[in-house]
């Protein structure tokens, strides 16, 4: 399967800062999601992005697929932010092959 | 954005027994798929569904499991002898729209085995 690594593994900010999470991927993918997982556990989806830019909000997303990567981008971080950033890819087969996630704490 | 209900939300289970999730998406869909998390690690998938037929399965989906549509509306994962090891979020997924752009997961089954 596609393999699929997720940088930082943690990531501590102070609310109102920046920050960026990237995601490599290993083979040529079709579908391409980055997920929020909430304190709950919910899979929160932010977007599906196999190539290009979007924008939601305070949330951006980029995705280079000749290059292999993907990128989140969070501005002006709230507490609400916090939580676990996944990346999940896919190719044909449909089904989605995650990151190990990128753990976001937002210090008030 | 779909919506998919997943219940019960959290269940406690002896080691042995069997259990069901299920999973029921607003509208109709052929294909839908289980995925697994065990705590701290990262979203596996388990098996997918299409048609009411299995068409995809990973190494984890042993003889344990099986996936069922059983009334043409929601869908089910039993475990028939849970084990220790089956502690973990459980959830279903189904493509956002007709064109596939992506997948809406379920709010999740949190299964602890004891």
């Amino acid at each position: 399967g596609i393999q699929v690594e997720q940088s930082p593994p943690d990531l501590i900010l102070q609310e109102g800062a920046n920050s960026t999470l990237r995601c490599n991927f290993s083979d040529s993918v079709n579908n391409l999601q980055w997920f929020h997982q909430n304190p709950w556990g919910q899979l929160i989806n932010l977007f599906y992005i196999p190539s290009g830019t979007k924008q939601n909000g305070r949330l951006s997303a980029t995705t280079v697929a000749t290059e292999r990567y993907s990128l989140l981008y969070i501005s002006s971080s709230q507490t609400t932010d916090s939580g676990v950033y996944f990346c999940a890819v896919a190719y044909n087969d449909y089904k989605l092959s995650f990151g190990a996630g990128t753990t976001v704490t937002v210090r008030a | 954005e779909p919506e998919v209900t997943q219940t019960p939300s959290h269940q406690v289970t002896q080691m042995g027994q069997e259990v069901i999730l299920r999973c029921v998406p607003i509208s109709n869909h052929l294909y839908f798929y289980w995925y697994r998390q065990i705590l701290g690690q990262k979203v596996e998938f388990l098996v997918s569904f299409y048609n009411n037929e299995i068409s995809e399965k990973s190494e984890i989906f042993d003889d344990q499991f099986s996936v069922e549509r059983p009334d043409g509306s929601n869908f089910t994962l039993k475990i028939r002898s849970t084990k220790l090891e089956d502690s973990a979020m459980y959830f279903c997924a189904i493509p956002r729209d007709r064109d596939n752009y992506g997948y809406t997961f379920g709010s999740g089954t949190r299964l602890t085995v004891v």
